[in-house]
């Protein structure tokens, strides 16, 4: 099945600083999205991203599907971005249905 | 409903008990999906519903887990003979449209503590 690989797997910041959460997979993709998990487990959608690059407020993302990659950036970083992002995809063919997670990114931001 | 509704919130069992957790996906949302998450761990994929048909079954991490899905909506989760393994949060998501593509929208996830 396809692999998905997000870096760093922890990230530290200070508020108000900026970071760049990457992931690679490593098969064409028709569904990407970016999600938060805050510290109560709740999954929150961040971006629904197969191609391009989208903007909501400060933060945005872009998937180079040709290249096999999709980055998320935070800017001025709060302290209420804390927790883990992840990014899923699905790569049709025999995983069709299924979108599959990495591992996560971990951030923390103190104030 | 206005999000994925999942129930119950927290269920704590002892070690050989069945259980049955639930779904109420988004209205319209023909698509809906099951994954387990363990404590600290990433997502793990166990099983899609595309209407009330479910065609890949092998993300199920055992024959003591089994779903089913009624009037392409509410589904069920259930656990017979749980193990302390089977400890973990259960997320359901739903989306619109074809099985694959489109948005996932994730509820709250079902807390299952197996003592």
């Amino acid at each position: 099945g396809i692999q998905v690989e997000q870096s760093p797997p922890d990230l530290i910041l200070q508020e108000g600083a900026n970071s760049t959460l990457r992931c690679n997979f490593s098969d064409s993709v028709n569904n990407l999205q970016w999600f938060h998990q805050n510290p109560w487990g709740q999954l929150i959608n961040l971006f629904y991203i197969p191609s391009g690059t989208k903007q909501n407020g400060r933060l945005s993302a872009t998937t180079v599907a040709t290249e096999r990659y999709s980055l998320l950036y935070i800017s001025s970083s709060q302290t209420t971005d804390s927790g883990v992002y992840f990014c899923a995809l699905n790569a049709g063919g025999t995983s069709y249905g299924k979108l599959t997670f990495g591992q996560g990114t971990i951030l923390t931001v103190h104030p | 409903g206005a999000g994925v509704s999942q129930s119950p919130s927290n269920k704590v069992t002892e070690k050989g008990k069945d259980v049955e957790l639930r779904c109420d996906p988004i209205s319209g949302h023909t698509a809906l999906y099951w994954y387990r998450q363990r404590l600290g761990q990433g997502l793990e994929f166990l099983i899609y519903f595309q209407g009330n048909s479910a065609p890949d079954k092998s993300g199920l991490p055992s024959d003591r887990f089994s779903a089913e899905r009624t009037g392409e909506s509410v589904s069920t989760l259930t656990i017979q003979r749980t193990q302390q393994e089977d400890s973990a949060v259960y997320l359901c998501a739903s989306s619109l449209g074809r099985i694959g593509t489109g948005e996932l929208f994730f509820g709250e996830g079902s807390r299952l503590t197996v003592l």
